[in-house]
């Protein structure tokens, strides 16, 4: 158990439709990550935030959102949603930015 | 920008062989490198790291690196292979300072016959 809790696990939507992924960081860290893995991209870094500001962008699309609240947890927001975003979204968290990085179990989003 | 190249898509090894996967960066400053594994429908495990220091680096379940700066590589080895060994995994790097996110390699599937 890597103390990094997802929710769902598994989501299965329609294309357009709009979800929210959760994430819960381990015990005392301040950064969290999002990360997509997909069978044709890999495992792709979309965001990070540090104690509630965003600290860095990736390959994340303008149709995908994310926030992390006081309480550290983060969500992120996936809207619009095509056949294409089908794929593997994790979180990952750590104390500071750019120290080891712990990873949740991830949540399986399918678009039908 | 700044890219990960893991040469070997699948690899298949027998018991008690010894392992070698590669993994060359792009980046020519400070980096810091990673090798995480994935047990099938299991998180990402950090198996070791490099941040500075010592080029060899030794992690869990008796995994080994060696960063060599000349060659841009992070190869990771075990001498002995195990069934239990059977997983994905995967290099990555990030840019030294605050950021840290994480750049990945495409990932090797190991599989182990017993």
């Amino acid at each position: 158990d890597s103390g990094v809790t997802q929710t769902p696990k598994h989501l299965i939507t329609a294309t357009g439709q709009r979800v929210t992924l959760r994430c819960s960081p381990r015990s005392g860290d301040l950064s969290v990550y999002w990360y997509q893995q997909s069978l044709d991209q890999g495992l792709q870094f979309l965001i990070q935030y540090y104690n509630g500001e965003e600290r860095a962008k990736g390959n994340i699309l303008e149709r995908f959102s994310a926030q992390q609240f006081p309480d550290l947890h983060s969500e992120l927001n996936l809207s619009s949603l095509e056949l294409g975003d089908s794929a593997l979204y994790f979180c990952a968290s750590s104390p500071q930015g750019n120290q080891p990085q712990h990873f949740g179990d991830g949540t399986r989003l399918s678009i039908l | 920008a700044q890219s990960v190249s893991q040469h070997n898509h699948h690899v298949i090894l027998s018991e008690a062989a010894s392992l070698e996967l590669g993994c060359n960066y792009s980046y020519g400053g400070t980096v810091n490198l990673f090798w995480y594994v994935q047990y099938p429908g299991q998180h990402l495990q950090l198996l070791l790291k490099y941040f500075s220091g010592d080029p060899l680096v030794k992690g869990i379940k008796g995994f080994e690196a060696e960063f060599i700066k000349s060659k841009f590589s992070f190869n990771l080895r075990k001498p002995s292979v195990q069934w239990s060994d059977t997983a994905e995994y995967f290099c990555a790097t990030s840019y030294g300072g605050s950021q840290g996110n994480l750049i990945f390699g495409k990932g090797t599937k190991l599989s182990v016959k017993p």
